[in-house]
């Protein structure tokens, strides 16, 4: 059975660090690109960063670019992301998820199955 | 930076059908898929490439795209359908872009 495994998330002070991981399991995780999601209480869903499959290319939602680094360590199946300086208003639930990709005449087509459960993050004082 | 527009809520009797619209500049020349989420879970993919059904998604799920507008289908809602619903596409200068959701409620 596919599954990502999330965690690390918690309460952490405005200004302060974070690193979340995500265990995979049920694929072979160092053929995929890999994403992270968040959702703020009550909240749409937001893409935060997007990894390679061998970790050589990472992209960042604007938002988050020059704070947060995402990372892999295929040899343990596991994706993370590391958060700093964060912000009271980027408490959420962080979901990863399993790229799928498909190119056809030329358009690139890409959805995220599976997602982890999520891991809470809550920014505060 | 790329957007597309859900309506924020849609009702549906029990039975009928229901409809989800998405809107994008562009989405013409895109594709589109589509995310139920139920209270308290994840996300969970019901259509992709426009209008793909991965496998275990009933087949009462269906989508379409029409312009710059794609729509998700529930034919036959169940009350089990009730969740908020999500469409997403790639735009290779936003990459991963969501709607802002819609609320599906069945009474």
């Amino acid at each position: 059975e596919v599954q990502l495994v999330e965690s690390g998330g918690g309460l952490v002070q405005p200004g302060g660090s974070l690193r979340l991981s995500c265990a995979a399991s049920g694929f072979t995780f160092s053929t995929y690109w890999m994403h992270w999601v968040r959702q703020a209480p009550g909240k749409g869903l937001e893409w935060v960063s997007r990894i390679r499959s061998d970790g050589s290319t990472t992209t960042y939602a604007a938002s988050v670019k020059g704070r947060f680094t995402i990372s892999r360590d295929n040899a343990k199946n596991t994706l993370y992301l590391q958060m700093n300086s964060l912000r009271a208003e980027e408490t959420a639930v962080y979901y990863c998820a399993r790229e799928r990709l498909t190119i056809i005449q030329g358009v690139t087509s890409i959805w995220l199955d599976p997602w982890g459960q999520g891991t809470l993050v809550t920014v505060s004082s | 930076s790329y957007e597309l527009t859900q309506p924020p809520s849609v009702s549906v009797s029990p039975g009928q059908t229901a409809s989800i619209t998405c809107s994008g500049n562009e989405l013409g020349n895109k594709y589109a898929c589509w995310y139920q989420q139920k209270p308290g879970q994840s996300p969970v993919l019901v259509i992709y490439e426009d209008n793909n059904r991965p496998s275990g998604i009933p087949e009462r799920f269906s989508g379409s795209k029409s312009g710059n507008t794609a729509t998700l289908t529930i034919s036959g809602t169940q009350a089990m359908d009730e969740a908020d619903y999500y469409c997403q596409a790639w735009d290779r200068n936003s990459y991963v872009v969501f709607g802002g959701g819609t609320k599906l409620t069945v009474l």
